[in-house]
């Protein structure tokens, strides 16, 4: 089964900052990565998945790149609410999740 | 509009069994391609997925925490249990079921979650 690796683990970032988080897989995932944000105290939210397909309702400034094993979340023009920790996940007959990157402010 | 609700046991004690349950509404289990699962978050720490269901009865576990395991569902009440024996303090955490639908390989509506805590 397919490992995530997140990185950086925890990063500053000012409003109107483009962050970058990356996400490296053990194996071939093809593009079956999603990523989500989560707030203290709320569930995880799903923002993007097949690797860079946006879910309804989500900004524009969220995108997501890659495939097979190297996957990458964006974000451009960081938002006071985009203060939060983000994970990436893989779904297929195995599901993991990565470590988790919390942006905090700077 | 789909929504879940974990509820169970706040507190149980060490070995004890912990039967969870995930009430939903805006879909069916009878539906192909549906699915529910059941992932967990120790305070401070990460997500760890556990198990899902699909329509069809097929499911998957954690291959770690695969012998304590077990995920039903009752289509009629709208639920999916999830069912973990011999509890251990490590497994404090708190607990979310979510919905997936294949075709898209996330879960892509969660519940607010229900946390346990394993203490003597």
């Amino acid at each position: 089964a397919a490992q995530l690796t997140q990185s950086p683990s925890s990063l500053s970032a000012s409003v109107g900052d483009r962050v970058t988080i990356t996400c490296r897989a053990s194996q071939d995932i093809s593009i079956s990565l999603a990523w989500y944000q989560q707030k203290s105290g709320e569930p995880p939210k799903l923002l993007i998945f097949d690797a860079s397909t946006l879910e309804s309702g989500v900004p524009s400034r969220f995108s997501g790149s890659g495939s097979g094993t190297d996957f990458t979340l964006t974000i451009t023009g960081l938002q006071p609410e985009d203060f939060a920790t983000y994970y990436c996940h893989v779904f297929k007959s195995y599901v993991a999740f990565g470590g988790g990157t919390k942006v905090e402010i700077k | 509009q789909i929504t879940l609700k974990e509820s169970g046991p706040t507190l149980v004690k060490p070995t004890q069994t912990l039967t969870l349950t995930c009430t939903f509404s805006g879909f069916s289990l009878t539906t192909p391609g549906v699915g529910v699962g059941w992932v967990r978050q120790p305070p401070g720490e990460a997500l760890e997925w556990l198990a899902h269901i699909y329509w069809d009865d097929d499911v998957y576990y954690s291959l770690p925490l695969k012998t304590r395991l077990t995920i039903t569902k009752d289509p009629p009440k709208n639920q999916v249990l999830l069912i973990m024996t011999n509890m251990d303090p490590v497994d404090t955490a708190t607990y979310f079921c979510a919905h997936r639908v294949l075709g898209k390989d996330a879960f892509d509506v969660w519940g607010q979650g229900t946390v346990v805590t394993v203490s003597s």
